[in-house]
C-alpha cells in the first residue's frame, strides 16, 4: 500500500499569514494527488485535483504543486474561512486509495 | 444539481448487523465509482473500499476486507454499505462520495454523513 505522510500534522497561523502543507508519498504516485478540506461536522470538500488543477469555485489563493513523491498545498493569504483540517489522497494505485493523516489549521 | 443522500444516524448493540445508504441524483449514477470513507472521532479520514454501480466492480482496502460490504442498487442509483455483526470499534462516521475517474481521478461530491454509534 502507497503511505502518505503529511507535515505538520498541526499548524498555529493568522489572518493573512502564507501557509504551506507537505504531503509525501511512500511511492510515486505521478500527479495522482487530490486535497480536501474538512470542516468540523462537515464532509470533505475538493480543493485540489492532480496535484494543481483548482476544483471550480475553490478561491484562487488555494494552490497545489508537486508530482512523483513529494507534494505542496499552499494558502497564499490565509482568511477565517480557512481555518480546517487539510487531507490529501493519492489516486494513482488502489486499493486502497490512501488519506493522509490530516493537517489542522488553527488560528494563533 | 448533483447530491449523494445519506440516511440518517443509527445506534446499535455490538452484534447487530446493519445496512446504511447513500442515493445519488442530478448524474449517471451508473456512470461514475461510489466511494466509502470512515472517520472515528477525532480522527482523520480512512478509505474503506469502491463501488462501480454500472457492473458492480468492488474493490476493497485491505483494512476493510471481510469487515463490511458495499453494494449498489442502480435501479434505485442507491449505494450501501453494511456489517453483518457490529463492534463497538465502528462507532464512526461514514461518508459516500462519487469518484469523478478519467485521466485524473477525485472525490468531487460527498454526502453529509451517516453517524453509526455502536454500544451496549
Amino acid at each position: 500500500d502507497i503511505q502518505l505522510t503529511q507535515s505538520p500534522s498541526f499548524l498555529s497561523a493568522s489572518v493573512g499569514d502564507r501557509v504551506t502543507i507537505t504531503c509525501r508519498a511512500s511511492q510515486g504516485i505521478s500527479s495522482y494527488l487530490a486535497w480536501y478540506q474538512q470542516k468540523p461536522g462537515k464532509a470533505p470538500k475538493l480543493l485540489i485535483y492532480a496535484a494543481s488543477t483548482l476544483q471550480s469555485g475553490v478561491p484562487s489563493r488555494f494552490s497545489g504543486s508537486g508530482s512523483g513523491t513529494e507534494f505542496t498545498l499552499t494558502i497564499s493569504s490565509l482568511q477565517p474561512e480557512d481555518f480546517a483540517t487539510y487531507y490529501c489522497q493519492q489516486l494513482n494505485s488502489y486499493p486502497p486509495l490512501t488519506f493522509g493523516g490530516g493537517t489542522k489549521v488553527e488560528i494563533k | 444539481e448533483v447530491q449523494l443522500v445519506q440516511s440518517g444516524a443509527e445506534v446499535k448493540k455490538p452484534g447487530e448487523s446493519l445496512k446504511i445508504s447513500c442515493k445519488g441524483s442530478g448524474y449517471s449514477f451508473t456512470s461514475y465509482w461510489i466511494g466509502w470513507v470512515r472517520q472515528m472521532p477525532g480522527k482523520g479520514l480512512e478509505w474503506m473500499g469502491i463501488i462501480y454501480p454500472g457492473d458492480s466492480d468492488t474493490r476493497y482496502s485491505p483494512s476493510f476486507q471481510g469487515q463490511v460490504t458495499i453494494s449498489a442498487d442502480k435501479s434505485i442509483s442507491t449505494a450501501y454499505l453494511q456489517w453483518s455483526s457490529l463492534k463497538a470499534s465502528d462507532t464512526a462516521m461514514y461518508y459516500c462520495a462519487r469518484m469523478y475517474s478519467s485521466k485524473v481521478k477525485y472525490f468531487d461530491y460527498w454526502g453529509q454523513g451517516t453517524l453509526v454509534t455502536v454500544s451496549s
